[in-house]
């Protein structure tokens, strides 16, 4: 049973540039949120799709957008960069988006010079 | 709003002592809280939740949690710990608000555990 992937791993990218960074959620789930992890800080949520529909948005700028395709996988894209937009980024799937399960793929860590 | 604290930033235990980290929440509502342990350059593990029931709840890896609705704690514990069990432990809550499973979280502790 496939849990959680992100893709890519790493990533290094310039101030001004854009981003996209891709979740694959857990076989059979629904629902994806996506958290921004600063070095030493805790997760803080960015938004959360399900059926295709950003469902809950964080204190994000809209700099941050998503999308979420019809076999569930998201996107996260991230325009403007900024310095402090270097962290980890964590995508997280459930089954509806009021299940209290929530899993966790292994994040993408954005590197931002 | 629903916020988590975790006062400590570091816990220092020696292997087979217990250990316990704290964390306290504020939430709208009935609370549905969960510990999380992270190790380093990965993702969030899920360790165990409290949503209704028993005060103490059981999960992986012989970790437990008492929920004190009173102290509005939700701390993290374990009889013996192990050296394996050093890593990063965020506490969360989630309170459903605007009907979805946001996940507000503590700054997390590191969890040292000496031999």
């Amino acid at each position: 049973d496939a849990g959680v992937t992100q893709s890519p791993t790493h990533l290094i990218k310039t101030r001004g540039q854009q981003v996209t960074l891709r979740c694959s959620p857990k076989s059979g789930h629904d629902t994806v949120s996506w958290y921004q992890q600063a070095l030493g800080q805790g997760p803080q949520f960015i938004f959360q799709y399900y059926e295709e529909e950003e469902r809950q948005r964080g204190n994000f700028p809209d700099r941050f957008s998503g999308h979420q395709f019809p076999n569930y996988s998201s996107e996260l894209n991230v325009n403007a960069l900024l310095l402090g937009d270097s962290a980890l980024y964590l995508c997280a799937s459930s089954l509806g988006w009021t299940s209290y399960e929530q899993y966790f793929g292994p994040g993408t860590r954005l590197t931002v010079t | 709003a629903q916020s988590v604290a975790q006062p400590e930033d570091q816990v220092n235990v020696a292997e087979g002592n217990p250990l316990t980290v704290k964390c306290t929440y504020s939430v709208s509502g009935n609370p549905y809280l969960f510990w999380y342990v992270q190790y380093p350059n990965r993702g969030l593990q899920f360790l165990l939740k409290y949503i209704t029931g028993d005060n103490l709840v059981k999960g992986s890896y012989g970790f437990e949690a008492e929920f004190n609705k009173s102290q509005t704690s939700f701390h993290l514990k374990k009889p013996s710990a192990l050296v394996s069990d050093s890593a990063l432990y965020f506490c969360a809550v989630s309170g459903l608000t605007g009907g979805g499973n946001k996940l507000t979280f503590g700054t997390g502790t590191q969890l040292k555990v000496e031999l």
